[in-house]
């Protein structure tokens, strides 16, 4: 059974200051999926990364991927209130299309 | 890109009784998918809507609980049967295209069983 193990689960931040959110999954995948979700709202792509390696950035999140290790980081540069949502990882496969999500973190940027 | 609605956005419901999501979509997709998200906690896959023939579910989800309709590319509807507080949910569709590797998501239908 696959599993996506998202840490840390709840993240404080404090403005200004850089943090890292991992994503480990227990299955060979073809894709890995950021998400961000909003309070009360539906879930918004962030990233999509497809091969080791894998590198991509928006503004002050980066994304990457080692296929090897099965681990995925969004990296979060100079925190600002904005980034306050929580945000998902999900794996996915190129056969199917489901996706299966990590447990989520809540971020919370402060002052 | 795909814009996805989705009807009723909210509903609040009775015990027994059954309530049924729209998922429309703005362009034809290939696959449609129906998640769940209960209060405070990730999101699971219910099944995979099938356009023409009958669903695929995912273990621990069967079809006289969440029966599931794709009459065409465009539009699914999930069906919450005999409801109970525990099915308190949100219920998200989802849609992508063969050889895409994006996945959009439906702004979700909040349900609240009393």
């Amino acid at each position: 059974e696959l599993k996506v193990e998202q840490n840390p689960l709840f993240l404080s931040m404090q403005e200004g200051k850089n943090y890292t959110i991992y994503c480990n999954y227990s299955t060979t995948s073809d894709r890995l999926y950021w998400y961000r979700q909003d309070p009360g709202k539906s879930l918004e792509s962030l990233f999509v990364l497809l091969s080791n390696g894998a590198v991509k950035q928006e503004g002050r999140l980066m994304a990457s991927l080692d296929t090897k290790a099965r681990l995925s980081t969004l990296h979060i540069t100079a925190a600002v209130h904005d980034l306050s949502a929580t945000y998902f990882c999900a794996v996915g496969f190129s056969n199917d299309y489901k996706l299966s999500f990590g447990a989520g973190t809540t971020v919370t940027v402060r002052a | 890109s795909a814009v996805i609605s989705q009807k009723p956005s909210r509903d609040i419901c009775q015990r027994g009784t059954s309530l049924t999501i729209q998922c429309q979509v703005d362009s034809q997709v290939t696959m449609m998918f129906w998640y769940r998200q209960q209060p405070g906690q990730s999101l699971t896959l219910i099944a995979t809507a099938n356009q023409g023939s009958e669903a695929t579910y995912e273990s621990g989800f069967v079809i006289d609980k969440f029966p599931i309709s794709r009459p065409n590319l465009t539009f699914s509807t999930l069906t919450v049967s005999n409801m109970s507080p525990e099915d308190s949910s949100i219920y998200l569709c989802s849609v992508t295209w063969t050889g895409s590797y994006e996945q959009y998501f439906g702004p979700g239908t909040r349900l609240t069983v009393t």
